[in-house]
């Protein structure tokens, strides 16, 4: 069973910019989650999206968005990218939603690395 | 929102020693328990889990317990080797995806 898929791997964007990132989730697999990692921060939690709804979101602005597809693939946006966004950001599918009962392990693609110039 | 600690965040332990790492969490909605493992340039990855209706369980050199009363739980690594050296996240999930700020465990050989 083919992992979970992240493109692009690398990009470099400047100040201003926006970026869109995608993530196709484990077959069968419904839940993606996508976190922000920074040297030192950890995995900060962005959104959650289960059968095409954002079940929850993080404390990050409204600069960071996303969505899902009928596919379960989901895309994460940026828009008016600042330096501070330069992180390396994680998608993670699992098979059903934070909160169920059954919540289980998180499997994680191998991340974009963004770098705003 | 949930706060998740996580305590030591660097921890260096000689080859063979035992490494312990507590993750404290404040939303009695979590059920579900995971630690993963981060090696250098890879992806976090599952390594033991624990579910709100077991107090402990163990996996060859790992274990995890918990204590939902205090709510915290903790990873236990005993005759560490060099290639456990990682970042290691507690992730306590109730009705959110939370990870704590992460333990950077080197072995020394």
């Amino acid at each position: 069973k083919a992992g979970v898929t992240q493109t692009p791997r690398y990009l470099i964007k400047t100040r201003g910019q926006q970026v869109t990132l995608s993530c196709s989730p484990i077959s069968g697999h419904r839940s993606v989650s996508w976190y922000q990692q920074t040297p030192g921060q950890g995995l900060q939690f962005l959104f959650e999206y289960f059968s095409e709804t954002q079940r929850n979101k993080g404390n990050f602005p409204g600069r960071f968005s996303g969505r899902q597809f009928s596919n379960s693939r989901s895309e994460m946006n940026v828009s008016t990218l600042e330096l501070g966004d330069s992180a390396l950001y994680l998608c993670a599918s699992s098979l059903e939603v934070a909160g169920a009962l059954n919540t289980g392990e998180l499997f994680f693609g191998e991340g974009s690395r963004l770098t705003v110039l | 929102g949930e706060n998740v600690e996580q305590h030591p965040s660097t921890l260096s332990v000689q080859e063979g020693d035992s490494a312990v790492i507590k993750c404290t969490y404040s939303d009695s909605a979590s059920n579900y328990f995971p630690w993963y493992k981060q090696e250098l340039g890879k992806r976090p990855q599952l390594i033991i889990d624990i579910r709100s209706n077991v107090g402990e369980k163990k996996d060859q050199r790992i274990a995890v317990t918990l204590n939902k009363t205090a709510k915290h739980f903790s990873l236990h690594i005993t005759e560490t080797q060099p290639e456990d050296s990682a970042v290691y996240f507690c992730a306590p999930t109730g009705n959110q995806f939370y990870f704590g700020t992460g333990t950077s465990l080197t072995v020394i050989p």
